[in-house]
């Protein structure tokens, strides 16, 4: 199975900051990595896919980059809405596992 | 608008058997690829089960494989996944998902196994 880690696991920010968030496969994926905003009592919502292509309807100031092994996701200036956990996964093969979560809270 | 609708889920003792649905509509089901995936109680996501749009290509998570049973009604717009021979540690929120890179959720189902 690939494994996925996400580094930090929790990370605290305040409003406006820059904030990367990196995501790790156990063996390359070319380009199938997803990334996922949760927040408390809600289903997930995709923000990226395919590493680097924003979601419908999804704030500019988030982003993707990366490609094979290391992933990283940008949100430019952070807001209020912002603050919640969020999960990289893979969907090169099955099981198409998730990073452990990065939980970003309010400084 | 794209809307998937869980439910089935409750509680259930270990070694019962629940099934779940999810009711799909605001998009061509058929045409679809279709995931679940799970959540415990404040851990993170897991997939689980993977179904194609004309449901004959099918895979498991190993946690699950033998126990759970994925599948489809597309002339329905329903998805589908029948739980045997439930766990204490399948107690979880169940969520259906559209595509691989699951672009649309549903809101979940909590499943509880108790006794």
């Amino acid at each position: 199975d690939i494994q996925m880690t996400q580094s930090p696991s929790s990370l605290s920010a305040s409003v406006r900051d820059r904030v990367t968030i990196t995501c790790r496969a156990s063996q390359s994926i070319a380009n199938y990595l997803n990334w996922y905003q949760q927040k408390p009592g809600k289903a997930p919502k995709l923000l990226i896919y395919a590493a680097s292509s924003l979601q419908s309807g999804v704030p500019s100031r988030f982003s993707g980059s990366g490609s094979g092994t290391d992933f990283t996701l940008t949100i430019s200036s952070l807001q209020p809405e912002d603050f919640a956990t969020y999960y990289c996964q893979q969907s090169y093969g099955t099981p198409y596992t998730f990073g452990q979560g990065t939980k970003l809270e309010i400084k | 608008e794209v809307q998937l609708v869980e439910s089935g889920g409750g509680l259930v003792q270990p070694g019962g058997s629940l099934r779940l649905s999810c009711a799909a509509s605001g998009f061509t089901f058929s045409s679809y690829e279709m995931n679940w995936v799970r959540q415990a109680p404040g851990k993170g996501l897991e997939w689980i089960s993977y179904i194609s749009g004309s449901g004959t290509t099918i895979y498991y998570a190993d946690s699950v494989k033998g126990r759970f049973t994925i599948s489809r009604d597309n002339a329905k717009n329903s998805l589908y996944l029948q739980m045997n021979s439930l766990r204490a540690e399948d107690t979880a929120v169940y969520y259906c998902a559209k595509r691989r890179l699951a672009d649309y959720w549903g809101q979940g189902t909590l499943v509880t196994v108790s006794s």
